[in-house]
């Protein structure tokens, strides 16, 4: 499957600010995803990041708050904007697997803590 | 619309013994499901899948589900739980075109020694 690098892997930052996590992926992928992972929480889908088109992103979540970029085909940015505490969670990137569409590959996921 | 509900957020058992992690689904469409490990610190590591085949599905590390249309079901299991089993796992559903998947709330698994 493929391999998927996040970074940061964790982070502490202040309310206010906004923090841009980073995917590579080390092989050319269509789709790649990004999911918000709470405590106690399922996986909430982000958004969808297409290369070559805007990101589509899921119900509750806007561009402005998740503005996404997916510059080729192995790597794009999620920046989380204005933090507040209610953005502390494990943002996860993931991309589908070379064995087939229906089986998702995911990075270690980058923890955030906002202030 | 799909869903999956995973009983028991916490679930502990003693090493050597069964582990058994329930996950019912939802799905107006054939689904296709899967079980996820997350260690801690790492990401989601795909443990299994099911995609209309046999439904008795084997996967790694001796884990193994049944999918079970009747019930609506899909637990994961393994005979004899080891203390590297100690993790959070979780379950999903998806349509099988890779557009979207649903995930459970996890279980997390304690294995005393």
């Amino acid at each position: 499957s493929a391999v998927i690098s996040q970074k940061p892997s964790r982070d502490i930052c202040q309310r206010g600010t906004s923090l841009t996590i980073q995917c590579q992926v080390d092989s050319q992928v269509t789709m790649m995803f990004w999911y918000r992972q709470q405590p106690g929480q399922s996986l909430t889908l982000i958004a969808t990041a297409n290369q070559g088109s805007e990101a589509t992103y899921e119900s509750g979540f806007v561009i402005d708050k998740f503005p996404i970029s997916r510059p080729n085909l192995t790597f794009s940015t999620l920046t989380v904007s204005n933090m507040s505490p209610e953005d502390s969670s494990i943002y996860l990137c993931s991309v589908q697997g070379r064995s087939g569409a229906n089986v998702l590959t995911f990075g270690a996921g980058s923890r955030l803590t906002v202030l | 619309a799909q869903s999956v509900t995973q009983l028991g957020s916490h679930v502990s058992v003693s090493e050597g013994a069964l582990v058994l992690l329930r996950c019912n689904y939802s799905s107006s469409v054939p689904p296709y499901l899967f079980w996820y490990v997350q260690y801690p610190n790492q990401g989601l590591q795909l443990l299994l899948k099911y995609t209309s085949a046999a439904t008795l599905v084997k996967g790694i590390n001796g884990f193994e589900a049944e999918f079970k249309k009747s019930e609506t079901s899909f637990h994961l299991t393994k005979p004899s739980a080891h203390m590297s089993d100690a993790a959070e796992y979780f379950c999903a559903v998806s349509r099988g075109d890779g557009n979207q998947f649903y995930f459970g709330t996890g279980t997390s698994l304690t294995v005393i020694p």
